[in-house]
C-alpha cells in the first residue's frame, strides 16, 4: 500500500522567514494535493500537481512535484501568522486520497 | 450550497449507542467521500460514493459502520453500537466526479464524535 511521509512533523518559525515542507511517497505519485487544516476546521485545498517537474504558486506558497514523481515540496515565502496550521499532502490512489502524516506549522511574531 | 456541510459539528454519545452523521455535498458534485481523522491514525479513507453507489467501501473499519447516499446528494454515515475507539473527527468531501486525477476534493468542517 502507498504511504506518504512528511517532514518535518513540526515547524516553528519567526514571522517573515521562509520554510519548506516535504512529502515523500513510497510509490509513484499520480496527482498530489496539498491541503491546510486549522484546529476544528476541515481541510482547505491549496494546490494540485500532476506532472513531474510541475510547479504551482498561490500568493506566497509554491508547490513542486519532482521529476521522478515520488516527492513534493511546499515552500512558504515570508511566513505570516495566517500561515499557521497543519499542512497535509494527499496522493491519489484510485478514487480516494491517501494522506501524509501532516506538518504542524507555528509562526510567531 | 456554497460548501460541504456536515452535521452535527459535535456529537457526544455513550458507548453502545448508534449515531448518524450527515453530509451535504456541494451542489452538482457527483462524488462523495468519508474520511476519519484520529490522533493515532491520521486521516483515513472510509468510503466513496459515485452518485448513489459505493464502488469503494474498503476503508470501513467494521460491519458496525455503514453509509448511504440518496438522490445523489446527502449522505449519512451510521455507526452502530459505538465504541470508544470510534472517537474521532469524521470528515466528508465531495468532488465534481470521481476517478479523474484533476477532480479536487473539497472538505466539510467535520463532525467531532466523542464516545464516553
Amino acid at each position: 500500500s502507498q504511504e506518504l511521509e512528511q517532514s518535518p512533523q513540526s515547524l516553528i518559525v519567526q514571522e517573515g522567514k521562509n520554510l519548506t515542507i516535504n512529502c515523500t511517497s513510497s510509490k509513484t505519485l499520480y496527482g498530489l494535493y496539498w491541503y491546510k487544516q486549522k484546529y476544528g476546521e476541515g481541510l482547505i485545498f491549496l494546490m494540485m500537481l500532476q506532472k513531474g517537474g510541475e510547479e504551482k504558486s498561490h500568493e506566497k506558497i509554491t508547490a513542486k512535484l519532482d521529476e521522478k514523481k515520488q516527492q513534493s515540496s511546499l515552500h512558504i515565502t515570508a511566513s505570516q501568522p495566517s500561515h499557521a496550521g497543519i499542512y497535509l499532502c494527499g496522493a491519489r490512489n484510485y478514487d480516494k486520497l491517501i494522506f501524509g502524516t501532516g506538518t504542524r506549522l507555528q509562526v510567531f511574531p | 450550497g456554497a460548501g460541504v456541510s456536515q452535521s452535527p459539528s459535535n456529537k457526544v454519545t455513550e458507548k453502545g449507542k448508534d449515531v448518524e452523521l450527515r453530509c451535504d455535498p456541494i451542489s452538482g458534485h457527483t462524488a462523495l467521500y468519508w474520511y476519519r481523522q484520529s490522533l493515532g491514525q491520521g486521516l483515513e479513507f472510509l468510503i466513496y460514493f459515485q452518485g448513489n453507489s459505493a464502488p469503494d467501501k474498503s476503508g470501513l473499519p467494521s460491519d458496525r459502520f455503514s453509509a448511504e447516499r440518496t438522490g445523489g446528494s446527502v449522505s449519512t454515515l451510521t455507526i452502530q453500537r459505538t465504541q470508544q475507539e470510534d472517537s474521532a473527527v469524521y470528515l466528508c468531501a465531495s468532488s465534481l466526479e470521481g476517478g479523474l486525477a484533476k477532480n479536487i476534493q473539497y472538505f466539510g468542517a467535520g463532525t467531532r464524535l466523542s464516545v464516553l
